[in-house]
Order: structure tokens, then sequence, then C-alpha cells
């Protein structure tokens, strides 16, 4: 079965740091690209992060929003995946979820990625 | 960056209802759609993925439709366990994008 744990959320302040972990079983986890997902209080799904499994080249792409603060990493030895969050802001105040993102080969050639696992989130509160 | 503007943003049914949710994308994204269901308190939960594929487990109500920049969920026969918030979100170019939600209520 897989199943994805997420942990590391707590309350910081301004400015600070925090590391996210997403700890995944079930699947061989070297072989996926996955994905930070976060949901701000009573609002929508924002993308934050994502890094391509290390045989598609362990990219890492990040929104806009959070570029040159977060981190994305991966241990692929301890099936996890890590967000280094820095400089945190009010606006980071957030359930972090992270996904599974497998791909899907067309008949056309084309790729198509998806999110298929998730995990049960972890609440990142900044504030003073 | 690719937007993707859902609508409704809510809507009220009931059970046996057949409920549309659109997404228009602001370029082409070649179908590289999926679609997401979240219900209150719990993670989303993937049900159309390629804009038309349904994922493994998901009931037969649930369809996807589409092509160039719109693309359509459709809930044939709305079950007590449909009500929830959907999302879309395209996976054709970074930064990945999901449309605002709709809130699917019970009428």
């Amino acid at each position: 079965e897989v199943q994805l744990l997420e942990s590391g959320g707590s309350l910081a302040q301004p400015g600070g740091s925090l590391r996210l972990s997403c700890t995944a079983s079930g699947f061989t986890f070297s072989n996926y690209a996955m994905i930070w997902v976060r949901q701000a209080p009573g609002k929508g799904l924002e993308w934050v992060s994502v890094m391509t499994a290390r045989v598609s080249g362990g990219n890492a792409y990040y929104a806009d929003s959070v570029k040159g603060r977060f981190t994305i990493s991966r241990d692929d030895s301890k099936n996890t995946l890590y967000l280094q969050m820095n400089s945190l802001r009010a606006e980071d105040t957030a359930v972090y979820y992270c996904a599974r993102r497998p791909n899907y080969h067309h008949s056309s050639g084309y790729y198509y990625d998806y999110l298929d696992y998730w995990g049960q989130g972890t609440l990142v509160t900044v504030s003073s | 960056a690719v937007q993707m503007t859902q609508s409704p943003s809510s809507l009220s049914a009931s059970v046996g209802d057949r409920v549309t949710i659109t997404c228009r994308a602001s370029q082409g994204i070649n179908n590289d759609i999926g679609w997401y269901q979240q219900r209150p308190g719990k993670a989303p939960k993937l049900l159309i993925y390629a804009a038309f594929t349904l994922q493994t487990g998901v009931p037969s109500r649930f369809s996807g439709s589409g092509s160039g920049t719109d693309f359509t969920l459709t809930i044939s026969s709305l079950q007590p366990e449909d009500f929830a918030t959907y999302y879309c979100l395209q996976d054709y170019s970074y930064p990945l994008t999901f449309g605002g939600g709709t809130k699917v209520e019970i009428k």
C-alpha cells in the first residue's frame, strides 16, 4: 500500500526556518517525481515545488512565491522528500501536502503527469 | 504562466443531479489537465488525468472531456459522498497551476 507521511510542520516566526519531511512507503520511491502542494486556511490549492526522479535528472522547480527561499530535496536511500523553508512569511501559513507524481505515456508519445497519492498534510503556521 | 479559470466557484445540487464543472486555460495545454476532489479536512484525491482518463477505483459517474483550452468535469448522477470541492490542475508547464476550486453543496 502506497503511503506518504508528512512531518515537520509547526509554529515558526517570520523570517525563521522549518524543514518538512515526507516519508514514503509501498513503492519504489526513487522511480518517481514528487511534489509539494500547499493550502492556506480556507483557500485553494497552490503548487509549491517539484523534484523529478534522479533517473530523469533530479531537477527541481519552484513557484515564484517561494523561489529563493524554499529548497526541495530527496534522499532516495531514506525514501524521503524534504522541503527546506527559509525566510518564512505570514503568507506561507498553510497545510503542506506531498504527493507522488507518476507519468502516463500516451500513444501520441506525450507523457502526462498526475498526482496519484497524497499525504495527509502538515500544518505550518508563521506568526510572531 | 498558464492561468486556469474554473467555474462556477460554487454550486448547489441535489442527489441524482448531473453536475458540470469547467476549467479554461489561458493557452493550449495539450490535454494535460487533472481533476481532484477534496473533502473537508482531507487531502485531495485524483479523479481524472490526461483530461479524460479515469483514475483506477474512481466511480464511472465521473468523466472528463474537452480539448484545446476548455475542459469539463462531469458527475453524471451526484451521490451524497460527492459533496466536496473540486480542483483542476494543469500539468503542462511550470509553474503548475490549479483552478480556483468549485464547492459542490447540497441543495
